[in-house]
């Protein structure tokens, strides 16, 4: 129940191309879903993120899509760059009060590689 | 203003050996929490700290442990190294009032020979 599943494991879009990552979780606890962005050698820089009360929060060309219902959540990376080729989370954590509180859980990632 | 500070970057320690791991959290934060994060995997979370005090604990073996000071700084212990617990060691800090919006240092990456 404290799993967040992540898919696909790897992605390649051409640049201008929208790249999209999908996730879903189990904990009906979780109120926080964050996206992360990880470089390699680098730790996870917080990217954008969503609480359930919403179904889409656009910052940019980064759109996460929630689905409270489904319990599933996705992130959208319209016009892709080459920049944009990372690794990228999706996680989620819960209020206080239960066991996975402020514990943000990741799902296993995303590899983007987006070609020119 | 200071992000998450991380040291030492890289570490080599031999089976058996202690280490620890320190942390300075940004500029306004109060909680730090700890995450172990192996090659191609997420990160998983060991524990957090606020207020000198171990709030949450994920599911690792006592041979890792913690502390805070009163600056709010951390230290990640490991006792008795394992080849498997060679990994990229990450900090994350957080204001315990906040909206659950934690920021990652660097890391430090850890290799047990």
């Amino acid at each position: 129940q404290q799993q967040v599943k992540q898919s696909p494991q790897s992605l390649i879009v051409q640049k201008g191309g929208i790249s999209i990552i999908n996730c879903a979780y189990e904990n009906t606890a979780f109120d926080y879903f964050p996206w992360y962005q990880q470089f390699p050698g680098k730790g996870p820089a917080l990217l954008i993120a969503i609480r359930p009360d919403v179904s889409e929060k656009k910052e940019g060309r980064f759109t996460i899509s929630f689905n409270k219902s489904a319990k599933q959540f996705s992130l959208h990376i319209m016009d892709s760059q080459p920049g944009d080729s990372a690794t990228y989370f999706c996680a989620a954590s819960a209020p206080p009060g239960g066991t996975s509180y402020d514990k943000v859980i990741f799902g296993p990632g995303t590899s983007l590689s987006v070609i020119p | 203003d200071a992000g998450v500070t991380q040291s030492p970057t890289h570490l080599i320690k031999t089976r058996g050996q202690q280490v620890t791991l320190r942390c300075s959290p940004k500029s306004g934060h109060d909680t730090v929490s700890w995450y172990q994060q192996a090659l191609g995997q997420g990160p998983q979370f060991i524990f957090q700290y606020y207020e000198e005090e171990e709030r949450q604990r994920g599911n690792f073996p006592d041979r890792f442990s913690g502390h805070q000071f009163p600056n709010y700084s951390s230290e990640l212990n490991v006792n008795a190294l394992l080849l498997g617990d060679s990994a990229l060691y990450l900090c994350a800090s957080s204001l315990v009032t906040g909206s659950h919006e934690q920021y990652f240092g660097p890391g430090t990456r850890l290799t047990v020979t």
